[in-house]
């Protein structure tokens, strides 16, 4: 299972574009990166998944670096209510999600 | 609502108490998935359904745990002689295929405090 690095906290203002990197690099060829976010109390929520190609929904857009080792997630407007832990999850066929210890978005009115 | 719903949302034994916790998943899900959440750490997996099948276990730490899901939908996760360090949040998550691709969709857990 491929290991995955994010920057432990991050701050954003309210409004701007909040860009989370996730290093990757022992990502494996069949592995899809998903990205989801845990509100305090809450479960995690699916934000947006890609393999290669850079993908863009109505929540946020994912950039995937052509060797595939790391990606970004952006959230184009940031809200007070996109303050969350984000996690990057490669996930392969078992769909099973490895989860580390993602990174806290404050975002600052 | 049409969610993963979890039972009950919190609950307290005493070590060495066996408890169950309830997940239900979105109607119609193939897969489900368990995972234990630590106090300010990641989810981590427990085990893995396809309908009926358990594929993946790997993930229970012990033989005290153990989960079943006997007729694809409703599966339960039971801890046998609870210990301190079991405390933790219980997350279920179903997806709608065969764990291939589709997103999980994740209830709010059971917080289980063990005293």
């Amino acid at each position: 299972d491929a290991k995955t690095t994010q920057p432990p906290s991050m701050d954003c203002a309210e409004g701007r574009a909040a860009n989370l990197p996730c290093n990757h690099s022992t990502i494996s060829g069949n592995e899809y990166v998903y990205w989801y976010r845990q509100i305090h109390s809450q479960g995690p929520q699916y934000i947006i998944h890609g393999l290669k190609n850079n993908e863009t929904n109505e929540m946020a857009s994912l950039i995937i670096t052509e060797d595939r080792k790391s990606s970004t997630l952006i959230l184009p407007h940031a809200t007070l209510r996109d303050t969350a832990v984000y996690y990057c999850n490669p996930s392969g066929n078992t769909g099973k999600l490895i989860f580390g210890q993602g990174t806290t978005l404050q975002v600052k009115p | 609502g049409a969610g993963v719903s979890q039972s009950p949302r919190y609950k307290v034994a005493k070590r060495g108490q066996d408890v169950a916790l309830r997940c239900d998943p979105i109607s119609g899900h193939v897969s489900l998935f368990w995972y234990q959440q630590a106090l300010g750490q990641g989810p981590e997996f427990l085990t893995y359904f396809q309908n009926e099948a358990q594929l993946d276990k790997s993930g229970l730490p012990s033989d005290r745990f153990f989960a079943e899901r006997p007729e694809g939908s409703v599966s339960t996760l039971k801890i046998q002689r609870t210990q301190q360090e079991d405390s933790a949040v219980y997350l279920c998550a179903s997806s709608g295929f065969e764990g291939l691709r589709q997103p999980q969709h994740f209830g709010d857990g059971t917080r289980l405090s063990i005293l």
